[in-house]
């Protein structure tokens, strides 16, 4: 199956500071990502849609101004978590696909907001 | 928007055993309805998917139903094993064909 890699796989920052972590295909062109949030023992949530070369689809409830997405080109999409605060702790996971259907997951980045 | 339920949360079976897992979705727009397979701080890696038209698919111990007029789906995992034990997620595409939603988990004990 296709690969996805995400950098970094933990980051830990102090509240109020911008995190930013990125999500890469390896051997196939997206020109759609999704990123996805996690909390211990809960479900995926999805984030919001980055669509290469335009703007961010947010799901309802998620600040765009807070996670900022950035898609510039078919391998790489980047999600900022800006002025990161304690609850923003969480698994973060991207994904993304060469078809239509089947999406590949990213390894997902653990951060935690101190 | 998609709602998709899922159940039980929680299962524990014998090993050997046979486990089910079901989920219901709310879209009949849906057509594509993937399984993953989550152990603790990993992504989820899918184990079998089903699209609409197909009502049966299996892979080895591994097998997904689908019920398009009842809207719902299930996945059974014959002969189970200690390493079958994880968090279990089904998903529903919706909207985009490659946006998903999740149910919200079954965690699988395989016990001795």
């Amino acid at each position: 199956g296709a690969v996805v890699s995400q950098h970094p796989s933990r980051v830990i920052c102090k509240s109020g500071t911008s995190v930013k972590i990125e999500c890469r295909s390896l051997d196939f062109q997206a020109t759609t990502m999704f990123w996805y949030r996690q909390f211990p023992k809960q479900s995926l949530m999805l984030m919001a849609t980055s669509n290469e070369g335009s703007k961010a689809t947010y799901e309802q409830g998620v600040e765009k101004d807070k996670f900022l997405i950035n898609h510039a080109s078919l391998t790489l999409s980047t999600l900022t978590v800006t002025s990161a605060h304690p609850e923003d702790s969480s698994f973060y996971i991207c994904s993304g696909g060469a078809s239509s259907y089947e999406q590949y997951f990213g390894p997902g980045t653990r951060l935690t907001v101190t | 928007g998609e709602n998709v339920e899922q159940h039980p949360s929680t299962l524990s079976v014998q090993e050997g055993d046979s486990a089910v897992i079901k989920c219901t979705y709310s879209d009949s727009a849906s057509n594509y309805f993937p399984w993953y397979k989550q152990e603790l701080g990993k992504r989820p890696q899918l184990i079998i998917d089903i699209r609409s038209n197909v009502g049966e698919k299996k892979d080895q111990r591994i097998a997904v139903t689908l019920n398009k007029t009842a809207k719902h789906f299930s996945l059974h995992i014959t002969e189970t094993q200690p390493e079958d034990s994880a968090v279990y997620f089904c998903a529903a595409n919706t909207g985009t064909a490659s946006k998903l939603t999740f149910g919200t988990g079954t965690r699988l004990q395989v016990t001795l």
